[in-house]
């Protein structure tokens, strides 16, 4: 079985360009979360979608939005790019949301910013 | 909101000696607790979790403890090998089936074994 795959896994981008990063759940998985990780921390949340809609926010500006397809897919985008924008963006899916439901992530996207 | 604080940042033990990491919460609603394993430019890993109705997970040679009073939570290796060096975080999660599944991330504990 496929796992969480993230696309792409490399790019770079100027400051105040726009990005557009994709993921696709494991196979059955219908919840999906976004993270941030810059060098040298841990994941910070962005966004979780369950069912195309959200169901939680982390603290990050209104420049990052996101989104969930029928098919359970999802987009994050990043709007007017700031060089602190450059991490490794994580996707997570569970099966279904709630407390206690196994996380995996995909390989992530590494995001330049110059 | 959460927040998850791990200890120690770095740490260095002999192969085949044991290894522990420790984390502290501070919302006594989280009641999911997973840690991940991420090894240089790869993503978290799961290696185990465990959940506030139980005090003591055990995987081969990975164990979890729980202390829900103390709010804290301590991952366990033992007989250490090479390949077990890597960061680990921990983290917890309050979501309910009617909320998110945040998860908080502790800071990272850098372990490297020493062969």
């Amino acid at each position: 079985d496929a796992g969480v795959t993230q696309s792409p896994t490399h790019l770079i981008k100027t400051r105040g360009q726009q990005v557009t990063l994709r993921c696709s759940p494991i196979s059955g998985h219908k919840s999906v979360s976004w993270y941030q990780q810059v060098l040298g921390q841990g994941p910070q949340f962005i966004f979780q979608y369950y069912e195309k809609e959200e169901r939680g926010r982390g603290n990050f500006p209104d420049r990052f939005s996101a989104r969930q397809f029928p098919n359970y897919s999802s987009e994050l985008n990043v709007n007017a790019l700031l060089l602190g924008d450059s991490a490794l963006y994580l996707c997570a899916s569970s099966l279904r949301q709630g407390a206690g439901n196994t996380i995996y992530f995909g390989e992530g996207s590494w995001l330049t910013v110059v | 909101g959460e927040n998850v604080e791990q200890h120690p940042s770095t740490l260095s033990v002999q192969e085949g000696d044991s290894a522990v990491i420790k984390c502290t919460y501070s919302d006594s609603a989280s009641n999911y607790f997973p840690w991940y394993k991420q090894e240089l430019g790869k993503r978290p890993q799961l290696i185990i979790d465990i959940r506030s109705n139980v005090g003591e997970k055990k995987d081969q040679r990975i164990a979890v403890t729980l202390n829900k009073t103390a709010k804290h939570f301590s991952l366990h290796i033992t007989e250490t090998q090479p390949e077990d060096s890597a960061v680990y975080f921990c983290a917890a999660s309050r979501g309910s089936n009617f909320g998110n599944e945040k998860l908080t991330f502790g800071t990272g504990t850098r372990l490297t074994i020493i062969p």
